[in-house]
């Protein structure tokens, strides 16, 4: 079983959709995670952080469940400029360990 | 403007020829990486430094070699490249590590080795 498994996608969505992606995760004692965002081949950047049972961030929403081992990341009202490929990204005692992402295309 | 800068942002070489990919940031950060980026693969990372005179190998280290001699740079050293190192390489630095700090990337460096 992969360390970090997330459906590639890609999701087309319409603008104004809401979109949820999920992301399950193999070690059990994994206690921070964080969202990535990644914009075609460049740079990651750090979209959210969830250390408890979830975040909200704006139109952003991320909930976590440590019995089943996944967490969720939620998006509404969908822009074009959410498009993007979104990393999974669970801590394991310090080392990030990177899911291969989701791709999201948000379509007028 | 806080940042960290990879030089250079592309590069093409050949099988066997030494090459060094730069990194730095203005951030007084201890911590630094390198990853590297696959299609179909998540990021990888190959090696580590917690700060100065420290470094550490990560899950793909093989092939490649740093050094941390001060706390603004990290080169990534590739003595002898082949074809299978063919990439895009990330620098990433952050204050403390994580998870406690939110790690800051580089623009990344696209290698390509024939």
């Amino acid at each position: 079983r992969k360390e970090v498994e997330q459906d590639p996608g890609p999701f087309n969505v319409p603008e104004g959709a809401t979109v949820a992606f999920n992301c399950t995760y193999s070690n059990s004692a994994s206690q921070s995670f964080f969202w990535y965002r990644q914009d075609c081949r460049k740079e990651p950047k750090l979209l959210m952080s969830v250390y408890s049972s979830g975040n909200e961030d704006g139109r952003f929403t991320a909930q976590l469940n440590r019995a089943s081992q996944y967490i969720s990341l939620l998006i509404r009202d969908s822009k074009l400029s959410d498009s993007a490929t979104y990393l999974c990204v669970p801590d394991q005692g310090g080392k990030l360990i990177f899911g291969q992402g989701t791709e999201l295309s948000v379509k007028p | 403007e806080a940042q960290v800068t990879q030089n250079p942002r592309y590069l093409i070489t050949v099988t066997g020829k030494k090459l060094t990919v730069t990194c730095s940031q203005n951030m007084n950060h201890e911590y630094m990486s390198w990853y590297r980026q696959d299609p179909g693969l998540g990021l990888r990372q190959i090696y580590y430094s917690m700060n100065v005179e420290v470094t550490d190998k990560g899950d793909v280290p093989e092939g490649y070699k740093v050094s941390r001699k001060e706390k603004r740079n990290f080169p990534l050293i590739l003595e002898s490249p082949s074809p299978n190192q063919t990439s895009l390489y990330f620098c990433a630095s952050s204050l403390r590590g994580p998870p406690n700090s939110p790690l800051h990337f580089g623009n990344g460096t696209r290698l390509t080795v024939t």
